[in-house]
């Protein structure tokens, strides 16, 4: 058990809708990071907060946003949703801002998505 | 671009020993994770190496050479429960986080 949980585990939903997943980081974790994993792409990044603020955007499409708020958690929205977005969604998060050793990121269990 | 490469797949037979390589770009270059991911489930943290040279932890070992943009896990007394992906993760020394590779899809026979 990382630390970090995700929820809710699995999602179904329709294509055009809206989800949001919610995502809790380690305790005394500052950053949270979420990331995409469909099956021939990999890990693809989407977004980076520390404490609140926006550091890195990955390749995040338009039709999705995230914050994160001052009790750390985040959430991440989904809309318009497609059926290409069905992938598992993964957060993660790590003490500083995720440079170097002691910044290793720690993983949730994911949330799947599927859309049909 | 942030290019990353590794083999797809791998197979092994159990307690040998396997080498998984990771080539990445070296411009702005600040560490190199592995990370193990099973099916269905979250990655974890495997090691990092910002130095070149051997990292070990147990039976598993990392290496690094910056010159040539060059990473190795190595797997040694290979278990059943080994079977998974193996991840290769760059990390630059600008804002921007992790960038990971697709992975190697290792497959421990007996």
């Amino acid at each position: 058990d990382s630390g970090v949980t995700q929820t809710p585990k699995h999602l179904i939903t329709a294509t055009g809708q809206r989800v949001t997943l919610r995502c809790s980081p380690r305790s005394g974790d500052l950053s949270v990071y979420w990331y995409q994993q469909s099956l021939d792409q990999g890990l693809q990044f989407l977004i980076h907060y520390y404490n609140g603020e926006e550091r890195a955007k990955g390749n995040i499409l338009e039709r999705f946003s995230a914050q994160q708020f001052p009790d750390l958690h985040s959430e991440l929205n989904l809309s318009s949703l497609e059926l290409g977005d069905s992938a598992l969604y993964f957060c993660a998060s790590s003490v500083g801002m995720g440079q170097g050793p002691y910044n290793e990121q720690f993983f949730g269990p994911g949330t799947r998505l599927t859309v049909l | 671009g942030q290019n990353i490469d590794q083999p797809t797949e791998m197979t092994a037979t159990e307690g040998a020993i396997v080498q998984i390589n990771c080539t990445y770009q070296t411009s702005g270059f600040n560490g190199l994770f592995w990370y193990q991911q099973h099916a269905g489930e979250a990655p974890t943290f495997l090691s990092y190496n910002v130095l070149d040279g051997l990292e070990e932890k147990g039976r598993f070992s990392s290496f690094l050479s910056r010159s040539k943009g060059y990473s190795y896990l190595l797997l040694k007394e290979l278990q059943m429960k080994d079977s998974a992906s193996y991840l290769c993760a760059w990390l630059n020394s600008g804002n921007t986080p992790l960038v990971f590779g697709k992975g190697t899809r290792l497959s421990v026979i007996a």
